[in-house]
């Protein structure tokens, strides 16, 4: 069983500040890594799907690290914005297919 | 393209009746997955379904079953509800189901059980 641990669980901010939050999971056997955000009454958004260790992906003010050899990825806001406030999933798969196994998430709120 | 879609939205069954829920996947998309999501337990794996083949099922009771039809549409079916049933169940979505590929969220059927 994949533990997929998330911190910090909610986080509060100030309209352009830049944050980050941590994902960390299970290094052996690791197959892949997703990102995805949440808003309320909202399908899941994928952000991300990693899969080599030192993977950096960016998506306009977003980006993401990953070390599947010490089993962490990193996701960052820069310049949040309240639009940014949202529920950030992470999610590990250790075989071929989707099996996901997911964070409990990290609660971002941009304030104004 | 359209996306994901999950039909109905929102339902309310009583404890010991049958409940199927259904999942159209992104034309083209062969693998679809369901997920439960609770308050208490997160985001939590059901079962994947890949050319008609479950591929892969979560740790749940036999309670909860899916089928995929050759149209690559989902349904999932519990019988016997409980009230811990009570959840959003989301399915998802991917085109070849390598695991290494975006999986698109549907909206979701949230359930009530009482």
């Amino acid at each position: 069983i994949l533990n997929v641990e998330q911190s910090p669980q909610s986080l509060h901010v100030q309209e352009g500040d830049s944050t980050n939050f941590t994902c960390s999971f299970p290094s052996s056997n690791f197959y892949a890594l997703h990102w995805y955000r949440w808003e309320t009454a909202k399908s899941p958004e994928a952000l991300f799907v990693m899969t080599l260790n030192g993977d950096e992906k960016k998506k306009g003010r977003i980006s993401a690290t990953l070390n599947t050899k010490e089993g962490y990825s990193y996701l960052y806001i820069k310049g949040s914005q309240p639009e940014d406030s949202a529920t950030y999933l992470c999610a590990s798969n250790n075989n071929a297919g989707n099996m996901l196994t997911f964070g409990g998430g990290t609660r971002l709120m941009v304030k104004p | 393209k359209a996306g994901v879609t999950q039909t109905p939205r929102y339902l309310i069954k009583t404890r010991g009746q049958q409940v199927t829920l259904s999942c159209s996947p992104i034309s083209g998309h062969r693998s679809v997955s369901w997920y439960q999501q609770t308050p208490g337990q997160g985001l939590q794996f059901l079962f994947e379904y890949f050319s008609e083949t479950q591929r892969n099922k979560g740790n749940f009771p036999g309670r909860f079953s899916g089928r995929q039809f050759s149209n690559s549409r989902s349904e999932m079916n519990v019988s016997t509800l409980e009230l811990g049933d009570s959840a959003l169940y989301l399915c998802a979505s991917s085109s070849s189901g390598t695991g290494q590929e975006t999986q698109y969220f549907g909206p979701g059927t949230r359930l009530l059980v009482l």
